[in-house]
């Protein structure tokens, strides 16, 4: 089974900062997807950005941005520029080709003014 | 477009009832995943589906049952609800493939006493 790891249950950035939420997951497939979600305090999930596990190029979102290191299994979002909108719990979610996703239980981001 | 739409947005049973929260989609997924989230924590699996009449598990799929008649509609059926199955259900629909985005429902915030 697939587990998905976020080490870091609460975050917290100044402004116009930079912040790095950490992932890591375990599975055995070689072909599966990447991806971080935000959920604001409306509960609306909304996906921020995506990997493509067989790209060895990291994917890149205006400010966001994630190191991706297949052989560590290891996925992290890069926040540049931190706004006060980015205030949110992050998930961190692996998906197989079956369609079946696996979530990480969140990091929650505060944004200091 | 309305998106995925869930129903309803609140609602309160006592141990033992039987209900059915409804989701729908209008952008012709063939994916649609139901899950739960408990407080501080990220989203479960409950059942998934890969097109119409075909569901399968997730990973909390017990005291739960759904159907995929049409490919718009997945509603999820709690049999006989306990405590326990207190959470915030979300519904989410993607097209087939690993990099399909999942669209999700605003969310059912479901109590049982």
């Amino acid at each position: 089974a697939q587990t998905v790891t976020q080490s870091q249950p609460e975050m917290s950035v100044q402004e116009a900062e930079t912040v790095t939420l950490s992932c890591t997951y375990d599975t055995s497939e070689s072909d599966y997807y990447l991806f971080w979600y935000k959920q604001p305090p409306s509960r609306q999930m909304i996906l921020v950005i995506r990997q493509e596990a067989y790209k060895q190029q990291n994917a890149t979102e205006n400010r966001f941005s994630v190191n991706f290191q297949k052989a560590a299994k290891s996925f992290s979002l890069k926040i540049s520029d931190s706004q006060l909108g980015d205030a949110a719990m992050y998930f961190c979610a692996y998906r197989t080709n079956a369609g079946k996703s696996t979530f990480g239980d969140g990091t929650t981001l505060t944004v200091k003014p | 477009n309305a998106g995925v739409t869930q129903t309803p947005k609140f609602q309160v049973l006592k141990t033992g009832q039987s209900m059915t929260l409804q989701c729908a989609q209008d952008m012709n997924h063939e994916y649609m995943s139901w899950y739960r989230q408990d407080p501080g924590m990220g989203l479960r699996l409950i059942h998934y589906s890969v097109g119409a009449g075909i569901t399968d598990q997730g990973e909390v799929p017990n005291g739960y049952n759904v159907s995929r008649s049409t490919t718009e509609d997945f509603p999820l059926r709690l049999l006989s609800a306990a405590p326990s199955q207190t959470s915030v259900y979300f519904c989410a629909s993607s097209r087939p493939g690993l990099g399909g985005e999942q669209f999700f429902g605003p969310g059912t915030r479901l109590t049982v006493l």
